[in-house]
């Protein structure tokens, strides 16, 4: 089968450093996605990592290591607006489709 | 500015009813979704369908079908509506290959059955 897991809730303060984990199985791998949700709103894409490594768009990083079937999304400097819901999907290109999995997703609260 | 159109925003159906929910995109996507999303169960895949006419099934398409009648236009219908399809329902597009990471979402449509 194929499965992601992330943590269900994470809480972190104003200005500090949070990290979301994330470990998947899957039969086939082809990318980690990762996306952001505010209540009410849609999912909207994050980043990707293809390959092993640290991609970074502003405060915001995401690692892989495919070896470790683990990734994890780095959020930096921590503000009120990034309280939401961040979900890491991958990549299932089996069969020639193109559809992600998503994980359930961790919800992150941001304190003053 | 891409952009992913949901029907309703709301809706409220009785149980038995048939119900319609549309998707378009303007972004010319080969790819099209529809997830129902409940708490702590994250992104649930329906239906996709990677060409007009195509359609595959996901991973919960019981008491759903959908149509791609043109490239644009994704629809889901629920033939006769069960209360425990009560749920938000997300549609969603993306290219295909080394673009289908990135899936572009609409604003939702929260369905209740009563």
């Amino acid at each position: 089968g194929q499965s992601l897991e992330q943590p269900s809730e994470v809480t972190a303060v104003e200005g500090a450093i949070v990290q979301i984990n994330c470990t998947y199985q899957t039969s086939g791998f082809y990318g980690l996605s990762w996306y952001q949700q505010h209540d009410g709103g849609a999912p909207t894409f994050l980043s990707y990592n293809g390959l092993d490594g640290l991609e970074e768009t502003g405060r915001f990083s995401s690692f892989l290591s495919r070896s470790d079937s683990y990734g994890y999304l780095l959020l930096q400097e921590l503000q009120m607006k990034d309280s939401a819901s961040y979900f890491c999907a991958v990549r299932d290109g089996a069969g020639g489709y193109n559809k992600l999995i998503f994980g359930a997703g961790t919800r992150l609260a941001v304190h003053p | 500015d891409v952009k992913v159109t949901q029907s309703s925003r709301y809706l409220v159906k009785r149980t038995g009813e048939k119900v319609f929910l549309e998707c378009v995109q303007d972004m010319d996507h080969e790819n099209m979704f529809w997830y129902r999303q409940d708490p702590g169960l994250g992104l649930r895949l329906i239906y996709f369908s990677y060409d007009v006419k195509m359609k595959e099934k996901g991973d919960i398409p019981e008491g759903y079908s959908v149509s791609r009648e043109k490239k644009e236009r994704f629809s889901l219908i629920l033939e006769s509506a069960s209360t425990n399809q009560t749920s938000m329902y997300l549609c969603a597009s993306s290219f295909t290959g080394t673009g289908a990471y990135e899936q572009y979402f609409g604003p939702g449509t929260r369905l209740t059955v009563t």
